[in-house]
């Protein structure tokens, strides 16, 4: 069965302390891999797609990069900005709609 | 370029009665997937539009529907509410060209009590 499991949970951070998120995924024939950012009460806002091993992308303090088995998000000195909930999504399932972690709550305090 | 918009953004509704939502997706994308959006369940695929027809559909009862219009616009149905239907309920629409990024709108809360 295809699945997207992203750890940890939640994660709280003081402001410029760099980290990781991560996003292990079961799926046969990887079609990319979607991150999102989604601030309460708002709608996913679309990051970054990687579609092959080794592939990284960047924008602002994020870093994301793809393996066979899974993706990771890099925060680099984060800001109090960069607090919100982060979903990683693959194409799967028997007709590849994307298939969403349950995301990593992620809190930067000043 | 707009954004996906979704209306409304907030309703309140009672067990038993029935709501439609809609939703106008980015100008010029055909697609429009729909997700309903739990803190416990997290984001679950409900079903996907193309064209004016229903091309993927997920694991939901068939209290859940939906349809798209000739404009791409989509709207989507849920009858005989329940309890556990209150949720955040968001679409996205994706482009063409074989860009599988999908953008989604703000939302709409659903609250049914």
């Amino acid at each position: 069965e295809d699945q997207v499991t992203q750890s940890p949970e939640a994660l709280r951070l003081q402001e410029g302390e760099s980290s990781s998120l991560n996003c292990s995924y079961t799926v046969s024939g990887l079609r990319g891999l979607f991150w999102y950012r989604q601030d309460p009460g708002k709608g996913p806002e679309f990051l970054f797609t990687l579609y092959s091993a080794g592939e990284e992308k960047e924008k602002e303090r994020l870093k994301a990069t793809l393996t066979k088995k899974e993706s990771f998000l890099h925060i680099t000195a984060p800001k109090p900005e960069d607090s919100a909930t982060y979903l990683c999504a693959v194409p799967g399932g028997s007709q590849g709609n994307l298939i969403f972690g349950k995301g990593t709550k992620l809190s930067v305090k000043p | 370029k707009a954004g996906v918009t979704q209306t409304p953004r907030y309703l309140i509704k009672t067990r038993g009665q029935q709501v439609t939502l809609s939703c106008s997706p980015i100008s010029g994308h055909r697609s429009v997937s729909w997700y309903q959006q739990t803190p416990g369940q997290g984001l679950q695929f409900l079903f996907e539009y193309f064209s004016e027809t229903q091309r993927n559909k997920g694991n939901f009862p068939g209290r859940f529907s939906g349809r798209q219009f000739s404009n791409s616009r989509s709207e989507m149905n849920v009858s005989t509410l329940e309890l556990g239907d209150s949720a955040l309920y968001l679409c996205a629409s994706t482009g063409l060209g074989g860009e599988e990024t999908q953008y989604f709108g703000p939302g709409t809360r659903l609250l049914v009590l």
